[in-house]
């Protein structure tokens, strides 16, 4: 049974370039989240996906966006990268919204 | 708005040790508290959930209890091994009506040693 898979692994990317990060739930799962964890901190809920619309977000500007497809996989996808935007990007997944959540391995996004 | 407090930050003991992790939050009208593990630049791996009608929850060597009551959680780890060691994090969900959003708010973490 495949759990939480996220790609790519790392990522350097140039401040205002954009960038679009990948998330596959584990079997059966139909709900996303995504959170951001800077350095030494606790992960930030970003936003949600049930049903291919975002259904909460979280504190995070609007060049933060994203999408879910029929089958349930999730983009993160961010615009004008800011140097402040480096950290582990983390999906999320589980049944329905309320479901014990698992998290997949983790995206490490670095801007310079 | 929802806070989560991690104590200690740190903390370093020998391997055998019996230890207790701490957690409270600000909000005591969550639906559910889950605690996980985290090593270095890796994701996170959940290791107990509570829901918010239970008082604790028990896997192997670890007991993780809940007070909602008074806004807090522990978590007790057995034994201590070296290979324990890692941050561990807890994390509430709030109620929205009879269930939850699933929206995570997680505390900074506490970063465990255990040291042979």
């Amino acid at each position: 049974d495949a759990g939480v898979t996220q790609s790519p692994t790392h990522l350097i990317k140039t401040r205002g370039q954009q960038v679009t990060l990948r998330c596959s739930p584990k079997s059966g799962h139909d709900t996303v989240s995504w959170y951001q964890q800077a350095l030494g901190q606790g992960p930030q809920f970003i936003f949600q996906y049930y049903e291919e619309e975002e259904r909460q977000r979280g504190n995070f500007p609007d060049r933060f966006s994203g999408h879910q497809f029929p089958n349930y996989s999730s983009e993160l996808n961010v615009n004008a990268l800011l140097l402040g935007d480096s950290a582990l990007y983390l999906c999320a997944s589980s049944l329905v919204s309320a479901g014990e959540q698992y998290f997949g391995p983790g995206t490490r996004l670095t801007v310079t | 708005k929802q806070e989560v407090t991690q104590i200690p930050a740190a903390l370093s003991v020998p391997e055998g040790e019996n230890l207790v992790l701490n957690c409270s939050f600000t909000d005591s009208a969550i639906y559910n508290l889950q605690w996980f593990r985290q090593d270095p630049g890796k994701g996170l791996t959940s290791l107990l959930l509570i829901q918010s009608s239970q008082r604790e929850q028990t896997s192997g060597r670890l007991n993780a209890s809940l007070d909602k009551s008074s806004g807090r959680s522990t978590l007790y780890i057995a034994a201590s091994q070296p290979g324990d060691s890692a941050t561990y994090l807890c994390a509430v969900t709030m109620r929205a009506g009879g269930t939850s959003y699933g929206k995570l708010t997680f505390g900074q973490g506490t970063i465990l040693t255990v040291h042979p």
